[in-house]
């Protein structure tokens, strides 16, 4: 099972919508989560992280943390055809040595004009 | 200030050949890493320095080295390059205090042939 787990998709939501990605982890002592969004042929870009339990806003992106169910999600506000992008889910994990972040597989999301 | 950044952008190699990938970062961050990107199997850790003067495996080191020459450049080299090294090659780095977020650079992609 891996560790992190992600919806390959594709995600279709219509210009306008709420655009909800969602993130599961097994490691329950994991500390800080990361938001990457991946354009095609380009390298991922952080657009968020949460490390409390709760919700933390930032423009349009809310991330959403929920540690007792080992979950993060990522809520897009009215989504534009420029979301349109892979979004990776990134976990820090609690026994790490090293630094290391766990990445899940991504999400794809298409938003249809 | 340019972020991470990374040569060359393209390569072509033939199976046996080797070669060097070079990474700098002008953030000053302590932490850098190296990742390939393959479809269908995410972002997978090659290497890591913790910091200057450390490196360590992650999870796919088999055919790299790398090399840690000051705080600012980390470089990974392909000895003998093989067709499974086929992959698109991300460094990044960061200041893993308190939150460890990193930053890529743009990458290379490299084809083995």
């Amino acid at each position: 099972q891996k560790e992190v787990e992600q919806n390959s998709g594709p995600l279709s939501v219509p210009e306008g919508a709420i655009a909800s990605l969602n993130c599961t982890y097994s490691d329950r002592g994991s500390q800080s989560f990361f938001w990457y969004r991946q354009y095609s042929g380009k390298s991922p870009e952080l657009i968020m992280f949460i490390y409390s339990n709760g919700d933390k806003e930032d423009g349009r992106f809310t991330a959403q943390l929920n540690k007792a169910s080992q979950y993060v999600s990522l809520l897009i506000r009215d989504s534009q055809p420029s979301d349109s992008a892979t979004y990776l889910c990134a976990v820090n994990p609690f026994n790490n040595a090293g630094n290391m972040l766990t990445f899940g597989g991504g999400t794809r999301l298409m938003v249809k004009p | 200030n340019a972020g991470v950044t990374q040569t060359p952008k393209f390569q072509v190699l033939k199976t046996g050949q080797s070669m060097t990938l070079q990474c700098a970062q002008d953030m000053n961050h302590n932490s850098m890493y190296w990742y390939r990107q393959d479809p269908g199997m995410g972002l997978r850790l090659i290497y890591y320095s913790a910091s200057e003067g450390t490196t360590d495996k992650g999870e796919v080191p088999n055919g790299y080295n790398v090399s840690r020459l000051n705080k600012r450049e980390f470089s990974l080299r392909l000895e003998s390059a093989a067709p499974s090294q086929t992959s698109v090659y991300f460094c990044a780095s960061s200041e893993t205090i308190p939150h460890n977020e990193q930053f890529f650079g743009p990458g290379t992609r490299l084809t083995v042939l």
